[in-house]
């Protein structure tokens, strides 16, 4: 059971360019989210799914597209990447989404935008 | 609306000595409240929650919180500091929406344990 996995660990782009972050989780969570982490700032949702085929935006969104086409797998999609896009993000997922569930938290991707 | 305040966002115990990391949360109903801890490099891992059952939680590696109402706190505390517990922790309360939830996190407190 590997829990919440992401990939790359690592990334650096430069402005304009595309990329995917993977999230892949193997405990048949109907609840995937994606938070990103800025110093000072601790953790703020991008988007979110409840489950396969609905997803949601949450506090920041702008610049990300997600889509949720299995339970397992929740890829965060960076349009057009911009210097403030550089941060941490870390999946995350949980039994139901409810307020008394805990969170499951990958080990995050670190991304850098020149 | 619902927030979090972390009180310190830093805090230096010597090992062996008492813990004590300050939340405080505004929420407009019952909340859920959790403690989670970040070590160097990781991903966050859940310490212990409050889900309106016992006030007094107890969590993983020695942690507790106490609920407090009138206080609007959830304060973490530890008896004794180890080497192992410096890390990053955040308090973090919760925002059903629609049903489902969204985690509002407080800024973080760092705690350094010093020999």
């Amino acid at each position: 059971n590997a829990g919440v996995t992401q990939t790359p660990k690592f990334q650096v782009l430069k402005t304009g360019q595309s990329m995917t972050l993977q999230c892949a989780q193997d405990m048949n969570h109907e609840y995937m989210s994606w938070y990103r982490q800025d110093p000072g700032m601790g953790l703020r949702l991008i988007h979110y799914s409840v489950g396969a085929g609905i997803t949601d935006q949450g506090e920041v969104p702008n610049g990300y597209n997600v889509s949720r086409s299995t339970t397992e797998d929740f890829p965060l999609r960076l349009l057009s990447a911009a210097p403030s896009q550089t941060s941490v993000y870390f999946c995350a997922s949980s039994h139901r989404g409810f307020n008394t569930d805990t969170q499951y938290f990958g080990p995050g991707t670190r991304l850098t935008v020149l | 609306a619902q927030s979090v305040t972390q009180l310190d966002s830093h805090v230096s115990v010597s090992e062996g000595t008492p813990v004590l990391l300050r939340c405080n949360y505004s929420s407009s109903y019952s909340p859920s409240l959790f403690w989670y801890v970040q070590h160097p490099n990781k991903g966050l891992q859940l310490l212990l929650k409050y889900t309106s059952a016992a006030t007094l939680v107890k969590g993983i590696n020695g942690f507790e919180a106490e609920f407090k109402k009138s206080e609007t706190s959830f304060h973490l505390t530890k008896p004794s500091a180890h080497m192992s517990d410096a890390a990053e922790y955040f308090c973090v309360v919760s925002r059903p929406s629609g049903g489902y939830n969204k985690l509002i996190f407080g800024a973080g407190t760092r705690l350094a344990v010093h020999p």
